[in-house]
């Protein structure tokens, strides 16, 4: 089956920098997305990987290692209003995505 | 600014009843999407359209039926409401230049059937 996995909830300090990982399994391969979501919202883009490698977007990051079936997204200079759920996606074979149950990240001040 | 719009933010219905989800989206989008979002779970697809008229099941379709009319609609509907189909609803559109664009989300619906 397909299957895609995030660690369920964070704590990290206003300032520091958090690394959210994401591991998948699926029908083929044809990008990783993450998305952001705050409580109660819409979940919005954050960043797209289809080529192994750090792609980097301001305090956001996003790393892809596609033998390993491995991702992470890192924040950087954590602030309050990066308290949210992180949700990981993965686009198979059959440009479908499958996605993560989602890292709940609690910053504390 | 892409914007997709969901008709209600809250609904509460009772069992049995026929219940109707509107999604429109302003960006002229060819491909639309139908999740719902439960605790624990990842989003899941209930059903998909990559044009007017047409239609996909995603992985959770039973229950549900979709109807898309007008490029920029795409409604879900319940054709007897149940209390396993409390939930998040969430519609998504994206550009169907690929598939591998990003999705545009709504604000979801509740649904809480009693």
């Amino acid at each position: 089956g397909q299957n895609i996995d995030q660690p369920t909830e964070m704590t990290a300090t206003e300032g520091a920098i958090v690394q959210i990982n994401c591991t998948y399994q699926t029908s083929g391969f044809n990008g990783l997305f993450w998305y952001q979501q705050h409580a109660g919202e819409a979940p919005t883009f954050l960043s797209y990987n289809v080529l192994d490698g750090l792609e980097e977007k301001g305090r956001f990051s996003s790393f892809l290692s596609r033998s390993k079936g491995y991702s992470y997204l890192l924040l950087k200079e954590l602030q309050m209003k990066d308290s949210a759920s992180y949700l990981c996606a993965v686009m198979d074979s059959n440009y479908q995505l499958i996605w993560g149950a989602g890292t709940k990240l609690i910053i504390k001040p | 600014d892409v914007k997709v719009t969901q008709s209600s933010r809250y609904l509460v219905k009772r069992t049995g009843e026929k219940v109707f989800l509107e999604c429109v989206q302003d960006m002229d989008h060819e491909n639309m999407f139908w999740y719902r979002q439960d605790p624990g779970l990842g989003l899941r697809l209930i059903y998909f359209s990559y044009d007017v008229k047409m239609k996909e099941k995603g992985d959770i379709p039973e229950g549900y039926s979709v109807s898309r009319e007008k490029k920029e609609r795409f409604s879900l509907i319940l054709e007897s409401a149940s209390t396993n189909q409390t939930s998040m609803y969430l519609c998504a559109s994206s550009s169907g230049q690929s598939w591998a664009n990003e999705q545009f989300f709504g604000p979801g619906t509740r649904l809480t059937v009693l």
